[in-house]
């Protein structure tokens, strides 16, 4: 069965250090995404990636960049953390099916 | 772009009572609509599916039924246990498109 890791599951930063949160998949799967998870704000796109170095902006990329060099690895880079970062991140990939599948979060806190 | 309304946002039930959370949706070539759930301090995991050439799926307990006139889908849970206590997430993949667009999420709690 696919297995989606993300480096942290608890993630404390200051603000304006740059984060760096990984996933990794060990598929083979094309399509690789990040959220964003607030409460009563749903799961928010931040970006994807259908390849390896390609990558698309989702709804809220502003803060926000990406890095997907091998297949396996989509890297979720914040270049300089601010506390309205603070919050779940969810790694994602896509099944052939359509399905989308999650890797456990990272829960970031920055002060 | 796609748009996906859910309702409602919390939801509290009987143990042995059906519940049904509902979704809309805006973009008329969106084809595939999944339903997660997400128990506390855990990941979205998908319960159930359907596609825009179906009207609906069961699987045991739960049900999905989907109108594409009018442009919404429903969850129906039967026969509610404590452990259908979760959020529930229902989706729309726009037409042609890989990614996925989320609702809101519904809070579901079953009193024993």
């Amino acid at each position: 069965d696919v297995k989606v890791t993300q480096s942290s599951r608890y993630l404390v930063k200051r603000t304006g250090e740059k984060v760096f949160l990984e996933c990794v998949q060990d598929m083979d799967h094309e399509n690789m995404f990040w959220y964003r998870q607030d409460p009563g704000l749903g799961l928010r796109l931040i970006y994807f990636s259908y390849d390896v170095k390609m990558k698309e902006k989702g709804d809220i990329p502003e803060g926000y960049s990406v890095s997907r060099e091998k297949k396996e690895r989509f890297s979720l880079i914040l270049e300089s953390a601010s506390t309205n970062q603070t919050s779940m991140y969810l790694c994602a990939i896509r099944r052939t099916s359509g399905e989308q599948y999650f890797g456990p979060g990272t829960r970031l806190t920055v002060t | 772009g796609e748009n996906v309304e859910q309702h409602p946002s919390t939801l509290s039930v009987q143990e042995g009572d059906s519940a049904v959370i509902k979704c809309t949706y805006s973009d008329s070539a969106s084809n595939y609509f999944p339903w997660y759930k997400q128990e506390l301090g855990k990941r979205p995991q998908l319960i159930i599916d359907i596609r825009s050439n179906v009207g609906e799926k069961k699987d045991q307990r739960i049900a999905v039924t989907l109108n594409k006139t009018a442009k919404h889908f429903s969850l129906h849970i039967t026969e509610t246990q404590p452990e259908d206590s979760a959020v529930y997430f229902c989706a729309a993949s726009p037409g042609g498109s890989e990614k996925l667009v989320f609702g809101k999420g519904t809070k579901l709690t079953v009193n024993p």
